[in-house]
């Protein structure tokens, strides 16, 4: 099956500063990108759904300023959680299609802000 | 709103036993009913339902898709300990292209 990384696994910052994820498709070139949060004990919740080249559409309640997407390649789209809070700890889930195939996720990005 | 709804939200069995996991779902514009395995990490692909009453099988897991009565149901037999998971359900909408998550069976299987 198709391939999804992301980088880093797992990331400490302070409050107040910014954190860039990587979401990398390995072996296909993905028409679509997706991210999720996932909070302990809870489901994925889709944070924003992005297409190469254009702006990423982002779900009821998700601040575009905060959560900044990037998908400037067919295999590339990144998250920039800008001036980070504790309650923005949370693991983060990409997840990669091409047309109208399954979506493929990556393994996560577990983020703790202290 | 699609909406998905997984029952029960845990249990616990003993190896060996059978499992039976329940997926409902509401969508506007159904494309496709997916199942993942979640343990520790990011979810793994276990199965795509597009098509009523067609089982699935994949070992000792199988699934079954009702159209009709908007469900699914996951098998799991002669579970063992390496089935302790997070089984979550997703349903895609043809309109919006994205999935909708339930909130997910959480199985424990003791020896």
């Amino acid at each position: 099956g198709a391939v999804v990384s992301q980088h880093p696994s797992r990331v400490i910052c302070k409050s107040g500063t910014s954190v860039k994820i990587e979401c990398r498709s390995l072996d296909f070139q993905a028409t679509t990108m997706f991210w999720y949060r996932q909070f302990p004990k809870q489901s994925l919740m889709l944070m924003a759904t992005s297409n190469e080249g254009s702006k990423a559409t982002y779900e009821q309640g998700v601040e575009k300023d905060k959560f900044l997407i990037n998908h400037a390649s067919l295999t590339l789209s990144t998250l920039t959680v800008t001036s980070a809070h504790p309650e923005d700890s949370s693991f983060y889930i990409c997840s990669a299609r091409a047309h109208q195939d399954e979506q493929y996720f990556g393994p996560g990005t577990r983020l703790t802000v202290t | 709103e699609d909406k998905v709804v997984q029952s029960p939200l845990s249990l616990v069995v003993h190896e060996g036993d059978t499992v039976t996991l329940n997926c409902s779902y509401e969508v506007t514009n159904f494309r496709s009913l997916l199942w993942y395995k979640q343990e520790k990490k990011a979810p793994t692909f276990l199965f795509m339902l597009t098509s009523s009453g067609i089982e699935k099988k994949s070992g000792r897991l199988s699934s079954i898709l009702d159209k009709k009565e908007l469900f699914s149901i996951l098998n799991i037999t002669a579970t063992q300990t390496g089935d302790s998971a997070v089984y979550l359900c997703a349903v895609e909408d043809y309109g919006n292209n994205r999935l909708a998550f339930g909130k997910g069976n959480q199985v424990v299987v003791i020896p």
